[in-house]
């Protein structure tokens, strides 16, 4: 069965870096994700493609400091300089029969 | 420049009907393959159903046989047909579109489902 396992939450410093994780199941290695943010009370946002080889395709406007990376069945969401209205929750996506999501990171700034 | 603007949620008894709209300006939904996804109040985003290019439609299991995707190509808008709905449908609906992996939303609609 195709899974998405996310970590439910993460923190940082503003102005650090933060990794967040997104694990495809067993047999499903070669999958590529996509990566959405939801800021509170809004909808959700395309980050970026990001395929099994580590290659990505970013959403219009997003900033260089998302940046997306892969290792086996890992596929990771990489934001740097971290600021204030980053804080929001991240969602990894991939497509089976149907759409799969991971359970979501919410991503706290301290 | 690709938009979609959901409408037609609300409040709605138990066992009732609704149909939502996605109307989308910048492209051709004929071509695309678009999707319904929903979060109820404080969860996470769960798909609800896929019509692709071929018109062939997919559903998730807690909706198969009370939901239908369509669309009107003539209105270039998706449809969601919502019968018997439950308590637990409540939530935002929100209309995506995905061409070769690149996602785009809708800022979604509201449908509550109480007494």
């Amino acid at each position: 069965q195709l899974v998405l396992t996310q970590s439910p939450s993460a923190s940082a410093s503003l102005g650090a870096s933060v990794r967040l994780t997104c694990t495809l199941s067993s047999g499903h290695s070669n999958y590529a994700v996509t990566w959405h943010q939801q800021q509170p009370e809004k909808g959700p946002r395309y980050l970026m493609k990001l395929n099994s080889d580590g290659s990505h395709t970013k959403g219009d406007g997003i900033p260089d400091r998302f940046s997306g990376s892969s290792s086996g069945a890992e596929r990771y969401l990489t934001i740097s300089s971290l600021q204030s209205d980053d804080e929001a929750d991240y969602y990894c996506q991939t497509w089976g029969t149907g759409w799969v999501f991971g359970g979501g990171t919410k991503l706290t700034v301290l | 420049e690709v938009h979609l603007v959901e409408s037609g949620g609300g409040l709605i008894q138990p066992g009732g009907s609704l149909r939502l709209s996605c109307a989308a300006s910048g492209f051709a939904v004929s071509n695309h393959h678009m999707a319904w996804v929903r979060q109820a109040p404080g969860k996470g985003l769960k798909w609800v159903s896929t019509t692709y290019s071929g018109d062939s439609s997919f559903y998730a299991d807690s909706v198969k046989g009370r939901f239908t995707i369509s669309r009107d190509i003539s209105k270039n808008t998706v449809y969601l047909q919502m019968n018997s709905l439950r308590a637990e449908d409540t939530a935002v609906y929100y209309c995506a579109r995905a061409t070769f992996g690149v996602v785009s939303w809708g800022r979604g609609t509201l449908v509550l489902v109480s007494s």
